[in-house]
């Protein structure tokens, strides 16, 4: 069965600190994609990365890097330096190319992250 | 422009009232999603287009009724609905379904309060 675990309900962190969210999940699939989205106040769920399962290279996009490691099934997210401005709900998703043409996302709960001035 | 608009941000209805939510994308996306999301929880997929079909149904009552006129709008219309219905519901799109590898962008929402 597909599933994604965010064991971090809240996180709260001083400005400037590192901080980083966990996620684990579980699928038989050996093709599927990994999601992080960050959910402001507003409510709108931005888009910030997409990894495939073939590809264990770790990215960094400025102050946000990811880590993916299949031998653990972790996808995890560091935010370097946070800022007040990082203070949102952020998710995890996985996808699975077996019921891919369904477009259906698997979300973990979430992590709510505050950056405390 | 990679935008999803939603329209309106927010709606108070009655529960004998119809009212509908609208979504568009111009993107050139062929799979539009509706999702619904209650305070703290993950959004939960309601339905999928895909190609202006209706692909699933997250067996969504049928007070819920979507509709895809075209490639770009997506509406979602509202009929005799119960107070638990009141959520942040969110429209999506994306590249198209028949992989999982297309990222979905999220519109703003519409804050649903059923009296």
């Amino acid at each position: 069965a597909q599933k994604v675990t965010q064991a971090q309900t809240e996180i709260s962190v001083v400005e400037k600190e590192d901080v980083t969210l966990d996620c684990v999940y579980e699928t038989r699939d050996t093709t599927y994609y990994l999601f992080w989205y960050k959910q402001p106040p507003s409510g709108e769920l931005v888009f910030l990365i997409r990894r495939n399962s073939f590809d264990e290279q770790n990215e960094i996009s400025g102050r946000y890097s990811w880590n993916f490691q299949k031998s653990t099934s972790s996808f995890n997210f560091t935010i370097t330096a946070s800022q007040v401005v990082d203070s949102a709900v952020y998710f995890c998703a996985l996808s699975e190319a077996a019921s891919g043409n369904t477009g259906k996302l698997i979300f973990g709960q979430g992590t709510t992250l505050q950056v405390k001035p | 422009d990679t935008e999803v608009t939603q329209t309106p941000k927010h709606l108070v209805m009655g529960m004998t009232n119809k009212k509908s939510l609208k979504c568009e994308q111009h993107m050139g996306h062929r799979a539009m999603y509706w999702y619904k999301q209650k305070a703290k929880k993950p959004p939960e997929l309601m339905f999928v287009y895909s190609y202006e079909k209706l692909s699933i149904n997250e067996s969504v009552p049928s007070r819920f009724s979507p509709e895809c006129p075209n490639s770009s709008l997506l509406n979602l219309h509202l009929h005799a609905l119960q107070p638990e219905d009141s959520a942040l519901y969110l429209c999506a799109s994306s590249l198209r379904t028949g992989t999982g590898a297309n990222e979905q962008f999220f519109g703003p929402g519409t804050r649903l309060t059923v009296l």
